[in-house]
């Protein structure tokens, strides 16, 4: 079956230090995979995508996301964790529904960064 | 997220009353879709649509419907609301030509809370 999973419902991290959220897919061919972040009282913000090229994807906010084929991840990072940070993250992926492709997401993962 | 505007943004009504949600957008985007988010369960598709003459099920469609008025507009209807039916909708829009392949990047509306009581 074509999934995305996000293992982790909330991640806790000091500022200044690095943070991951975690993201592992299964679809058939090639993934297209998505971070959205939603701040409080927000809609969903498109963060990162990845396609095609080089596995490792530099996004907005100083994010970036590395995608693993073999591991069939697609974990979310930054160097250095500010409390602004602190928000609702989803990975999304393409899943094939009949003839075509519509995006299914995960569960989200709260990041909280502590002062 | 301007670009996609969706109103009522909070509403509370009565188990068994029909509630219309809309969703306008100016991104000239074809492909529209209304999502439900539930603590815990992330985002849910209800209903998309790739154009006007095109309405697809989405993984919980029972208890909605929807119209897809013109390529900007796309609103999402509850006959007979029931209290399961409380959480936050989602619009969202993208555009699958962008570039030769269309990467379905979603652009959301800010959301309406939805309470049934």
């Amino acid at each position: 079956a074509q999934s995305v999973a996000q293992p982790e419902d909330q991640v806790n991290v000091a500022e200044g230090n690095p943070l991951t959220v975690k993201c592992t897919y299964s679809v058939s061919g090639n993934p297209y995979l998505f971070w959205y972040v939603q701040y409080p009282n927000r809609g969903l913000q498109f963060l990162l995508k990845y396609i095609t090229g080089d596995n490792l994807v530099k996004g907005s906010y100083g994010f970036e996301a590395e995608f693993n084929k073999s591991q069939t991840s697609f974990h979310l990072k930054k160097p250095s964790a500010l409390v602004s940070d602190s928000a609702l993250y989803f990975c999304a992926v393409r899943i094939r529904s009949g003839g075509s492709y519509i995006p299914t997401f995960g569960r989200g993962t709260s990041l909280i960064v502590h002062p | 997220d301007a670009d996609v505007t969706q109103t009522p943004r909070n509403r509370i009504t009565k188990t068994g009353k029909r509630i219309m949600l809309e969703c306008s957008q100016t991104k000239g985007h074809d492909r529209m879709y209304w999502y439900r988010q539930d603590p815990g369960l992330g985002l849910r598709l209800i209903y998309y649509s790739f154009d006007v003459k095109d309405i697809n099920k989405g993984e919980i469609s029972d208890g909605y419907s929807v119209s897809r008025q013109a390529q900007a507009k796309f609103s999402l209807s509850l006959e007979s609301a029931i209290p399961n039916q409380t959480a936050l909708y989602f619009c969202a829009t993208s555009d699958a030509s962008a570039g030769r392949v269309g990467t379905d990047t979603q652009y959301f509306g800010p959301g309406t809370r939805l309470t049934v009581l």
